[in-house]
């Protein structure tokens, strides 16, 4: 079942904030997150495996709420170069199957 | 490490035509997955591959899909015959053991006419 991401698409300006948010229907062990631009492969931004930690990457920093089954991604005073689209990849325990969510499109504009 | 190499990058072929993706992964990465992605359905996993055998193939969506990694190395996905339904593009990925990051091959582009 692939998790399902929030919103869909979102537009900003420059120094705005944004939350994307990755819901799974399995019990998960850990979250990923990537960042993609068009016609680019998926780059990696961070991992969180169970246990609620929040981490931080720059100016984007991301929570794991393993027993809501979700993840959040926050992006803080967002740069042009943050658009793309965000994929949160997630696995359950004991596998390293990454299914990864439908995708958020960003867009942030000057 | 030249990162995980995908070939070709662009491939064109025509319905019913044999097409083969090739991957190399990062060389001491264990864990090696397919991905196929299109605007409708976003990134499916297709298979993955454990220290070269295949632990899940159930993304592979009909048996003229087929993927094999004979080595540590190299893994190829085929599709025989291919469809115009086909096109999308495929993406190799390889992690190293445990929870870390993914890394992505640039992946092939496939246009079945």
């Amino acid at each position: 079942q692939q998790p399902v991401q929030s919103p869909q698409a979102v537009i900003l300006r420059e120094g705005e904030d944004a939350v994307i948010n990755c819901s799974s229907s399995k019990a998960l062990y850990s979250v990923h997150w990537y960042r993609q631009k068009h016609g680019e492969a998926p780059v990696f931004l961070m991992i969180l495996l169970k246990g609620g930690e929040q981490k931080g990457h720059e100016k984007i920093s991301a929570s794991f709420n393993e027993k809501k089954q979700q993840s959040s991604l926050y992006l803080t005073a967002s740069q042009l170069s943050y658009s793309g689209t965000y994929f949160c990849g997630t696995a359950t325990s004991g596998t390293y199957k990454y299914i990864f969510g439908t995708g958020t499109r960003l867009k942030v504009l000057a | 490490d030249a990162g995980v190499i995908q070939s070709p990058r662009h491939e064109v072929t025509e319905m019913g035509q044999e097409v083969t993706l090739r991957c190399k992964p990062i060389s001491g990465h264990n864990s090696l997955f397919w991905y196929r992605q299109t605007m409708m359905r976003g990134l499916e996993l297709l298979i993955y591959f454990n220290n070269n055998v295949p632990i899940d193939d159930s993304g592979m969506p009909e048996d003229r899909f087929s993927a094999k990694m004979p080595n540590a190395s190299f893994s190829t996905l085929k599709i025989q015959p291919s469809e115009p339904r086909d096109s999308a593009v495929y993406f190799c990925a390889s992690i190293s053991d445990g929870n870390t990051e993914a890394f992505f091959g640039q992946g092939t582009r496939l246009t079945v006419v």
